[in-house]
């Protein structure tokens, strides 16, 4: 079985802050990604990134960033110098070869709010 | 390009009553999902279609059942619905196999309340 664990339910910060949601996952899997979702007070679901367990590169996108380590089996997610339209709730998830990878597991989430 | 497009956005059910949301998607993707999402509980897998002509259960499939019509389109149904189905439910869909496992293109969900 895989998990997901996020255990941070809400943070708050002040704008232009750092920021970083974690995530902790378990799996059997040999192969598995790793992902990131954001869903803002709207209520749709936006992929962020996905990450492959072959690649432990760190990532970067603008203000977003993602710190995979396999050794703490986490891939947690960064943002820097936060804005009012960060405010949303993020989901770390993980799919693996077991399932055909159609089987995502989704964390809780992580609600995010950014006080101006 | 409307991507996944789900119906209703809202309903409201009797307990018992029965319903079906309708899921289609434009992108030619071979994968569809059903998920839930209540709080504290993140999304739920209810259901999947790996491809066209398969269905399968997925972590929480008790009380419903889907149908995957074509490649397009995948419906869920709730036979007798129950106040614990009360929830919101997207639809999703993915290109499929490795390649594009997980990246998932959600819809923008149906609120439903069963009293």
């Amino acid at each position: 079985a895989q998990k997901v664990t996020q255990a941070q339910t809400e943070i708050s910060v002040v704008e232009k802050e750092d920021v970083t949601l974690d995530c902790v996952y378990e799996t059997r899997d040999t192969t598995y990604y790793l992902f990131w979702y954001k869903q803002p007070p709207s209520g749709e679901l936006v992929f962020l990134i996905r990450r492959n367990s072959f690649d432990e590169q760190n990532e970067i996108s603008g203000r977003y960033s993602w710190n995979f380590q396999k050794s703490t089996s986490s891939f947690n997610f960064t943002i820097t110098a936060s804005q009012v339209v960060d405010s949303a709730v993020y989901f770390c998830a993980l799919s693996g070869n077991s399932g055909g990878y159609q089987k995502v597991t989704f964390g809780i989430g992580t609600k995010l709010q950014v006080i101006p | 390009n409307a991507g996944v497009t789900q119906t209703p956005k809202f309903q409201v059910l009797k307990t018992g009553q029965s319903m079906t949301l309708q899921c289609a998607q434009d992108m030619n993707h071979n994968s569809m999902y059903w998920y839930r999402q209540d709080p504290g509980m993140g999304l739920r897998l209810i259901y999947y279609s790996a491809s066209e002509g398969t269905t399968d259960k997925g972590e929480v499939p008790n009380g419903y059942n889907v149908s995957r019509l074509n490649k397009r389109e995948f419906s869920l149904r709730l036979e007798s619905a129950a106040p614990s189905q009360t929830s919101v439910y997207f639809c999703a869909s993915s290109e499929g196999g490795p390649g594009g496992a997980g990246k998932l293109f959600f819809g923008s969900g149906t609120q439903l309340s069963v009293l």
